[in-house]
């Protein structure tokens, strides 16, 4: 079984200035994706960013990027230059590859609130 | 870019009535995910398709049920409502079977029992 764990319910930030933003996981799965997803008082679930675990390089889009570690099952968040857009509940995400045999249902973890300060 | 879309966006029942939740896929996505958020919650899987065929089963109770069907939009029935399933409801899809599978959400519906 999978567990995604995000052990910061909050956390803030400074207008232009960088956050990062933590989650462990724990799989037995051999090949795996793991995502960040933002939930902004909308509640619309939108794709941050994705991680190939076979891919050792951090995956990176615009201001958003990740390490991922895998030896630690550690996969963080780093926003730069934080906007005041960003403000959201940010879900932290592991999903087995189809290919391991899996159908691939997405685990969450609970969940960080960013507040975004002007 | 088609997005997924669900309907109703908000759905206020009594208890013991009867809801349906539809999703339509992102256009050439096979499979279709169900999740429920409580208030403050992270999303809980339910139910997943894929060629119309359910392919898992998450934490979903008897008194609800889904079908994916010919056009790959998918349906959730929820029978007997309680006050508990008051939530919001995404639907997901995903091109599966290749690498890189991506979800994409759709705006969710809003389910309030009363």
């Amino acid at each position: 079984a999978q567990t995604v764990t995000q052990s910061q319910p909050e956390m803030s930030v400074q207008e232009a200035e960088t956050v990062t933003l933590s989650c462990t996981y724990d799989t037995s799965e051999s090949d795996y994706y793991l995502f960040w997803y933002k939930q902004p008082p909308s509640r619309q679930m939108i794709l941050v960013i994705r991680q190939e675990a076979y891919k050792q390089q951090n995956a990176t889009e615009n201001r958003f990027s990740v390490n991922f570690q895998k030896a630690a099952k550690s996969f963080s968040l780093k926003i730069s230059d934080s906007q005041l857009g960003d403000a959201a509940m940010y879900f932290c995400a592991s999903y087995p590859s189809h290919g391991s045999g899996n159908t691939g249902k997405l685990i969450f973890g609970q969940g960080t609130t960013l507040q975004v300060k002007p | 870019a088609a997005g997924v879309i669900q309907s109703p966006r908000h759905l206020i029942k009594e208890k013991r009535e009867t809801a349906t939740l539809k999703c339509y896929p992102i256009p050439r996505h096979d499979t279709v995910y169900w999740y429920q958020q409580g208030p403050g919650q992270d999303p809980q899987f339910l139910i997943s398709f894929y060629e119309k065929m359910q392919s898992d089963k998450g934490s979903i109770p008897d008194r609800f049920s889904a079908q994916q069907f010919s056009d790959y939009h998918s349906e959730l029935n929820m029978s007997s409502l309680e006050l508990g399933d008051s939530a919001l409801y995404f639907c997901a899809s995903s091109l599966a079977g290749g690498v890189g599978e991506k979800l994409f959400f759709g705006s969710g519906t809003q389910l309030s029992v009363l």
